[in-house]
């Protein structure tokens, strides 16, 4: 499809493992975004990647959450050693950048339960 | 003060009716407003933006009160589709022209027969 892709959708871990989420945005756009949310909770910032530039890792919870982003295009969000209050679901969205009126395409989600 | 509070409802409505939210934020600074509709476990999706001028689409006005330092959607004529959690967000002036959107927690709304 053209929208954003994340996976996996759901993903069931024990606590103390490691996850990786995958999110391939939108062909084209240069900007890409990582937030959570929890139960009853809003959208919590993770990490922004624009262009080639240093990514924006002021909303990472700790040292435990990591992104990259491979070629300008697919991200990965690793969450080591993970622990229950990690249980979210992790939205992926993507922009055109520098033309970004504002408007963020977000992917459905994974969703992530850690036992 | 949080940087955007949100009354999270839910507000329960009948069909018809009119109904607004307000979203509150904390940096008079902020620039770039928007509303954001949220399905049940579904992904937000842009609603609309919020001009100084304010601006209407349809049955939905959105408006921006800098000296109180909130934004507002007013839903007329409810539908039953209307039923979602909206939500606000800004872009922080930290952030420039680009990055990060802010985002309120939500408010529920409920459209009852």
């Amino acid at each position: 499809g053209a929208g954003v892709s994340q996976s996996p959708s759901n993903k069931v871990t024990e606590k103390g493992k490691d996850v990786e989420l995958r999110c391939d945005p939108i062909s084209g756009h240069t900007a890409l975004y990582w937030y959570r949310q929890s139960l009853g909770q809003g959208l919590e910032f993770l990490i922004y990647f624009q262009g080639n530039s240093a990514p924006d890792k002021s909303g990472l919870p700790s040292d435990r959450f990591s992104a990259e982003r491979t070629g300008g295009s697919v991200s990965t969000l690793t969450i080591q050693r993970t622990q229950q209050e990690d249980s979210a679901v992790y939205l992926c969205a993507s922009s055109p950048g520098l033309t970004n009126t504002g408007e963020l395409f977000f992917g459905e989600g994974s969703r992530l339960t850690v036992l | 003060r949080k940087e955007v509070e949100q009354d999270p409802g839910p507000f329960n409505v009948p069909e018809g009716a009119t109904v607004a939210f307000n979203c509150t934020y904390s940096n008079s600074a902020s620039q770039s407003f928007f509303w954001y509709r949220q399905d049940c476990r579904k992904e937000p999706k842009l609603l609309m933006s919020v001009y100084s001028s304010g601006n209407e689409d349809g049955r939905f006005t959105a408006q921006l009160n800098r000296a109180s330092q909130y934004i507002s959607l007013l839903i007329r004529d409810s539908k039953l589709s209307d039923s979602a959690t909206y939500l606000c967000a800004f872009k922080p002036p930290y952030g420039g022209s680009q990055g990060n959107l802010i985002f309120g927690k939500g408010t529920k709304l409920s459209v009852k027969p």
